[in-house]
């Protein structure tokens, strides 16, 4: 079964510090790979999503994410924060085939400090 | 456009007690999703439906959980006799198809405390 690991359950930075959350997964096939995030308040949206080609994925908000094979993980990354990036962080993976069940980590709640 | 949306927004109930928990999606959007997230958990799949069939029943958790799609838009997840251990947020997301390029938009969820 497949499963997905956040280490880091809640991080406080400083305003224009740089992010990296942590996420990797358990799955012998090809996955689809998501990040989610949910302001306080919202509903979780989609942040960004890697499915094929350049391991390096932009998303919205000036996050980035690397899909690295070999370690089976999908940071997150974005490189100087804002105070309103505070929100709850989910990475998510799915099959490739058939229904595109998500599979989701525990999540990384983010604070940053003005 | 109108978003997802799931009524109620919260719903208290006694142990024992059946809910009904009612999902609308995008309109227009062929595939619907039911995950439960506990509290300082990450959302879990129930179910999935393409239309009006239940193609994907694998993550409920046992027979007192059961959802319908009749019409193949709005989708109810019923809960028999409940238990405690049926608080959590139940969301519901709705996409175009149930291709992986297609996202997953979720709707604020439905709160159900079992007291």
């Amino acid at each position: 079964a497949q499963s997905v690991s956040q280490h880091n359950h809640h991080v406080i930075l400083s305003e224009a510090a740089s992010l990296e959350l942590g996420c990797n997964y358990s799955y012998g096939g090809t996955v689809n790979l998501f990040w989610y995030v949910q302001y306080p308040g919202q509903h979780l949206q989609l942040l960004l999503k890697y499915f094929s080609g350049d391991p390096l994925v932009k998303g919205i908000k000036g996050f980035e994410a690397e899909f690295i094979k070999s370690k089976f993980s999908f940071n997150l990354r974005k490189p100087s924060v804002q105070w309103s990036d505070t929100a709850e962080y989910f990475c998510a993976v799915s099959q490739i085939q058939g229904a595109q069940k998500l599979v989701f980590g525990q999540g990384t709640r983010l604070t940053i400090n003005p | 456009g109108a978003g997802v949306s799931q009524t109620p927004s919260n719903k208290v109930t006694e142990k024992g007690k059946y809910v009904e928990l009612r999902c609308d999606p995008i309109s227009g959007h062929t595939a619907l999703y039911w995950y439960r997230q506990s509290l300082g958990q990450g959302p879990e799949f129930l179910i999935y439906f393409q239309g009006t069939g239940a193609a994907d029943d694998s993550g409920l958790p046992n027979d007192r959980f059961f959802a319908v799609r009749p019409e193949g838009s709005v989708s109810t997840l019923k809960i028999q006799r409940t238990e405690r251990g049926d608080s959590a947020v139940y969301l519901c997301a709705s996409s175009l198809m149930a291709a992986a390029v297609d996202t997953q938009y979720f709707g604020p969820g439905t709160r159900l405390t079992v007291l």
